[in-house]
């Protein structure tokens, strides 16, 4: 089955710095990518996703790229902010099984 | 609010008691999702329906666990004799679901449980 690895499992910047988290899948078939952020007792919420048929997806500061050949896909996030503070959460799934298979999380704390 | 609801949010049981969690998905969505989050890791897939029908269930979901949604609407997980190592945060989500298409499964808030 599915798995998904990502690194780092925390990562502390400064306000206005950027940030980057990696994740690798192991099944090629997987063809949909969503990353969520998960903050202190709530809910894991979509912040961006992208599908196997592109490269690259922005959404103002966040940015997602995907290399399929590599099995890789990060999370890019510019001019950060202390409301980005959160666990980020990346996940990969195999739209013929439906099921989301999360990687272990990021800890993202930025300082003012 | 029209999104993902779960009830109750919190419980605490006693080891060997059962306990039951609702979610109520969002209205037009055809498929529902159930998963566990341990402290420090993400969430773990247990199973899902596609309106009234089970498709998939993780290895995760012991004979202890039972879930339905029996008018392809809400659905209900059921722990049967719960054990300590049961404690966790059960998280719901939907989906619109066309083949293929890789929706967005939105999240509910979830039901953290903890068993004495």
């Amino acid at each position: 089955g599915e798995n998904v690895e990502q690194h780092p499992s925390t990562l502390s910047v400064q306000e206005g710095d950027s940030a980057v988290i990696k994740c690798t899948y192991s099944d090629s078939a997987s063809n949909y990518f969503p990353w969520y952020k998960q903050e202190l007792g709530k809910r894991p919420q979509l912040i961006i996703d992208i599908r196997s048929n592109v490269g690259e997806k922005k959404d103002q500061r966040i940015a997602v790229t995907l290399n399929k050949t590599a099995k890789h896909f990060s999370l890019h996030i510019t001019e950060t902010q202390p409301e980005d503070s959160a666990v980020y959460f990346c996940a990969a799934v195999n739209t013929g099984f439906q099921k989301l298979v999360f990687g272990t999380g990021t800890r993202l704390l930025v300082s003012p | 609010d029209t999104g993902v609801s779960q009830n109750p949010r919190h419980k605490i049981t006693k080891r060997g008691q059962n306990v039951t969690f609702r979610c109520d998905p969002i209205s037009e969505h055809n498929r529902l999702y159930w998963y566990r989050q341990t402290l420090g890791q993400g969430p773990e897939f247990l199973t899902y329906f596609q309106n009234e029908a089970q498709l998939e269930k993780s290895r995760l979901l012991s004979d202890r666990f039972s879930a339905e949604r029996p008018k392809g609407s809400f659905s209900t997980l059921e722990i049967q004799r719960t054990e300590q190592g049961d404690s966790a945060m059960y998280l719901c989500a939907s989906s619109l679901g066309s083949s293929g298409s890789g929706e967005t499964q939105y999240f509910g808030p979830g039901t953290r449980l903890l068993v004495l």
